[in-house]
Formats: structure tokens, C-alpha cells, sequence
């Protein structure tokens, strides 16, 4: 079992809705990431949090909002979204740089969310 | 910026027969290797890594090996399970910064039963 949380599994919005994705872990994890995935590719990074402050921003559209309300919490909010954007949401995690423990360089992914946009 | 090129797109296996799946790099500054194993409807989990001052690293049937010098590195699953089938990923990244990974496009392994 994946100890990082994603919910919804799945989601359907219509391109005027607003919606979120919220993604939980208790690792202790002090990095944690937002990736899109299509159908048969890897995962593309969208956004990186370090210490709960935003600190990588692939150029993703602004209809893609991220939050890190602490340390174990993340979510994506989203509006005004297009068709292309339906896609495998993937959140992760890992020991962020200059954490006492030993960096293992380890990204730990929910099982993601499956956004379709009507 | 790094290129991580992952060779077979796909591969396909009799029950008991061994995988190879290979990747290349580019950044010669690259030093964190992973691969990790995508399941039908779940994440990518990890399930072995090396490091660029290890050439060579076993964990029961899955083995990596790096060979720096020519930038490449290799996933290698021995006596393969039907349940060894699923999209695995190589990836590559500079001092265990995780979230900068690059990663391959992924292979496809089927294990016939």
C-alpha cells in the first residue's frame, strides 16, 4: 500500500468547473511534488515544494494552482480547465535537501487521480 | 539540461526467462539512477536505484548495472513472474535532487505465463 493519499481516484469537470486534488502523506517527508501523466508516457513535474514553500514551477498554466497548507498536506486546484488536461495527476514525495536524514533521493507516488475534462 | 533514452518500448517474455531493459544519459553530471515499476491503474513505485560510485547493485531477482564512462545503466530481471509485467521507467538526476528527475519514456513488460 502506497503511504502517500490521493483523492479523488477519479474526477470529471466540465472546462468552467473548479475543483481540487488533495494529496497526504506521514513520512515525514518535507518535499513533495505534483506530476501530469498521459496515457503510455512518464511523468512530466509540474510543481515542487520544499519546506512547504513552492520552489520549482515547470511553466504550468495558471489554471493549475498549487497549495501546501503544512507539511503533510498538498493540493492542486484547478480551473477553467481544457480537454488536454485530462490525465493521470500524480502526488509524491521525498526527503527534501538539507534534512538530517539521509537523503535517499526515493520519490514515494500516490496512486494518483484520473482527471477527465468535458 | 539531461536526456534519458530507454530502449525497448516494449518487451515481451516467457514465464521464467530473464528482461533486460536499458537506458543511456546524458548529463555526465547525473550521479542518482532509479527505476521504478508502474502497475495498471496505480504510481510508480521504486524498486531499485544505484548510485554513480557503485557499478553494480542485486536485490533477489533485479539487478542494475552503471557503467559511467559510457552513460548507460541497465534494469535486469532474472527467473521473470507474470506478475513481473508493468511499464517500467528509468530515471536519472543530479544529487539525489528527486524531484528534478528525468526519466525515461517507459518499457512495457509482458511476462507469458
Amino acid at each position: 500500500d502506497t503511504e502517500v493519499t490521493q483523492t479523488p481516484k477519479h474526477l470529471v469537470m466540465g472546462m468552467t468547473n473548479k475543483k481540487s486534488l488533495k494529496c497526504e502523506q506521514h513520512m515525514g517527508h518535507r518535499a513533495m511534488y505534483w506530476y501530469k501523466q498521459k496515457a503510455k508516457k512518464p511523468p512530466e513535474l509540474m510543481f515542487v515544494y520544499s519546506y512547504e514553500k513552492l520552489s520549482i514551477n515547470e511553466s504550468v498554466p495558471s489554471r493549475f494552482s498549487p497549495e501546501c497548507p503544512n507539511s503533510s498536506l498538498l493540493n492542486l486546484h484547478l480551473h477553467a480547465l481544457q480537454p488536454e488536461d485530462s490525465a493521470l495527476y500524480l502526488c509524491a514525495s521525498s526527503q527534501a535537501k538539507g534534512e538530517l536524514a539521509a537523503n535517499t533521493g526515493e520519490l514515494f507516488f500516490g496512486e494518483g487521480s484520473r482527471l477527465t475534462v468535458l | 539540461g539531461e536526456n534519458v533514452e530507454q530502449h525497448p518500448s516494449t518487451l515481451s517474455v516467457q514465464e521464467g526467462d530473464s528482461a533486460v531493459i536499458k537506458c543511456t544519459y546524458s548529463d555526465s553530471a547525473s550521479n542518482y539512477f532509479p527505476w521504478y515499476k508502474q502497475e495498471l491503474g496505480k504510481g510508480p513505485q521504486l524498486i531499485i536505484d544505484i548510485r554513480s560510485n557503485v557499478g553494480e547493485k542485486k536485490d533477489q531477482r533485479i539487478a542494475v548495472t552503471l557503467n559511467k564512462t559510457a552513460k548507460h545503466f541497465s534494469l535486469h530481471i532474472t527467473e521473470t513472474q507474470p506478475e513481473d509485467s508493468a511499464v517500467y521507467f528509468c530515471a536519472a538526476s543530479y544529487n539525489t535532487n528527486a524531484g528534478k528527475s528525468t526519466f525515461g519514456d517507459g518499457t512495457t513488460l509482458t511476462v507469458k505465463p
